[in-house]
């Protein structure tokens, strides 16, 4: 199947810096990507649909200038925390499909710790 | 290794016929397991969650799902089929002693009118 590549799979971070978060698809291109975000023992979150070539799509509670997305190439989108703070500490994780009515792919995710 | 297993590509089932579409998993610990329908060009959305209590979770749009411990399943079940169901379905799996969640590699639901 495709691979979607997500890094870094760990990061830990001082409060008040930012972090990037990259999510690439290997072997296919990807128009759209999603972005997730999840708690302990929580369902993941849908953070923002991305689009290749144009603006992301945040969902309602999402604040777009805190998490960042770059869609700049069919193969790669990108996440910035800005500014983190501790309680952006979460699991992050992306997704991406080969085509609309094809199977989602998900990175491995990114566990993000602001200290 | 973690992993989620759905071993169906593909489930065809008639409309008001009960459906089932199979997940088994192996997560180290106690495992927190959830089931995700995904449609068109859009991302997940949540539909049940099982971290602990009754082994029966009951989800949105009618769907239950069965965790059983000894034979490590987590099966989506739901008693009619409606058309509106057919979509593409995701297990995952995590442990409460980690964070990482793991999919499983889905299972497209099709239901016959």
């Amino acid at each position: 199947g495709a691979v979607v590549s997500q890094h870094p799979s760990r990061v830990i971070c001082k409060s008040g810096t930012s972090v990037k978060i990259e999510c690439r698809s290997l072997d296919f291109q990807a128009t759209t990507m999603f972005w997730y975000r999840q708690f302990p023992k929580q369902s993941l979150m849908l953070m923002a649909t991305s689009n290749e070539g144009s603006k992301a799509t945040y969902e309602q509670g999402v604040e777009k200038d805190k998490f960042l997305i770059n869609h700049a190439s069919l193969t790669l989108s990108t996440l910035t925390v800005t500014s983190a703070h501790p309680e952006d500490s979460s699991f992050y994780i992306c997704s991406a499909h080969t085509g609309v009515n094809e199977k989602l792919f998900f990175g491995s995710g990114t566990q993000l710790s602001v200290l | 290794a973690q992993s989620v297993a759905q071993p169906e590509d593909q489930v065809n089932v008639a409309e008001g016929n009960p459906l089932t579409v199979k997940c088994t998993y192996s997560v180290s610990g106690n495992p927190y397991l959830f089931w995700y329908v995904q449609y068109p060009n859009r991302g997940l959305q949540f539909l049940l969650k099982y971290i602990t209590g009754d082994n029966l979770v009951k989800g949105s749009y009618g769907f239950e799902a069965e965790f059983n411990k000894s034979q490590t399943s987590f099966h989506l079940k739901k008693p009619s089929a409606l058309v509106s169901d057919s979509a593409l379905y995701f297990c995952a799996a995590g442990n409460t002693g980690g964070f990482k969640t793991i999919f499983g590699a889905g299972t497209r639901l099709f239901v016959k009118a």
